[in-house]
């Protein structure tokens, strides 16, 4: 079975333009979840989907918004970058089935550099 | 909130010495704790998990032990390769309402010397 996907792999822009990050998780997985690893750091939490609806949401300005399609597959879209924003950004995905948490599967991640 | 902390790193050993990671977790509820892995340019790997006191994850002779009085899950293995060489994450996973949010740590270096 294919693992978690994301698309593309690296990207580079500019401060102030907009980006948009792809993600498809694990067939069979309805949850899924982004996160931010800035270099020599550990990830941080962004947002959950669960069947189309945001579940949870970390401490990320609102430069920062994510989607959840018919398919489970995910975009997250950043606004206004700024050279902070550098990072990658993994995708996991989850059963997310019963309520009740589950193991988190990540994809490579999309390696974001803003100049 | 939720945190959690490892050991300062880097960690550099000879192949085949004995490995320690330690990591420690704030006592909100009773989370799940996992060990993730990193290589170089590639995302996070599962290395093991634990989902309640006491439980022991292991996975490719690394250990950890979920101990609920000490709020620790080092990671262990007894005897390191080259090919271990990563870095390591350990986190937490609260539910509830959040579904499922990890929490990690600042990840630790390991490299390992022929």
């Amino acid at each position: 079975d294919a693992g978690v996907t994301q698309s593309p792999t690296h990207l580079i822009k500019t401060r102030g333009q907009q980006v948009t990050l792809r993600c498809s998780p694990i067939s069979g997985h309805k949850s899924v979840s982004w996160y931010q690893q800035v270099l020599g750091q550990g990830p941080q939490f962004i947002f959950q989907y669960y069947e189309k609806e945001e579940r949870g949401r970390g401490n990320f300005p609102d430069r920062f918004s994510a989607r959840q399609f018919p398919n489970y597959s995910s975009e997250l879209n950043v606004n206004a970058l700024l050279l902070g924003d550098s990072a990658l950004y993994l995708c996991a995905s989850s059963r997310g089935s019963g309520g009740a948490p589950n193991e988190q599967f990540f994809g490579p991640g999309t390696r974001l550099t803003v100049l | 909130g939720d945190s959690v902390t490892q050991m300062e790193g880097p960690v550099t050993l000879s192949e085949e010495a004995f490995l320690t990671i330690n990591c420690t977790y704030t006592a909100t509820g009773y989370p799940s704790l996992f060990w993730y892995v990193q290589y170089p340019g590639e995302g996070l790997q599962l290395l093991l998990k634990a989902t309640k006191a006491d439980d022991k994850g292991s996975n490719k002779g690394f250990e950890a032990t979920y101990r609920k009085e000490t709020t620790s899950f080092h990671l262990e293995k007894g005897s390191v390769q080259v090919s271990d060489s990563a870095v390591y994450f350990c986190a937490r996973l609260s539910g509830g309402t959040s579904y499922g949010k990890l929490t990690f740590g600042q990840g630790t270096i390991l490299t390992v010397h022929p």
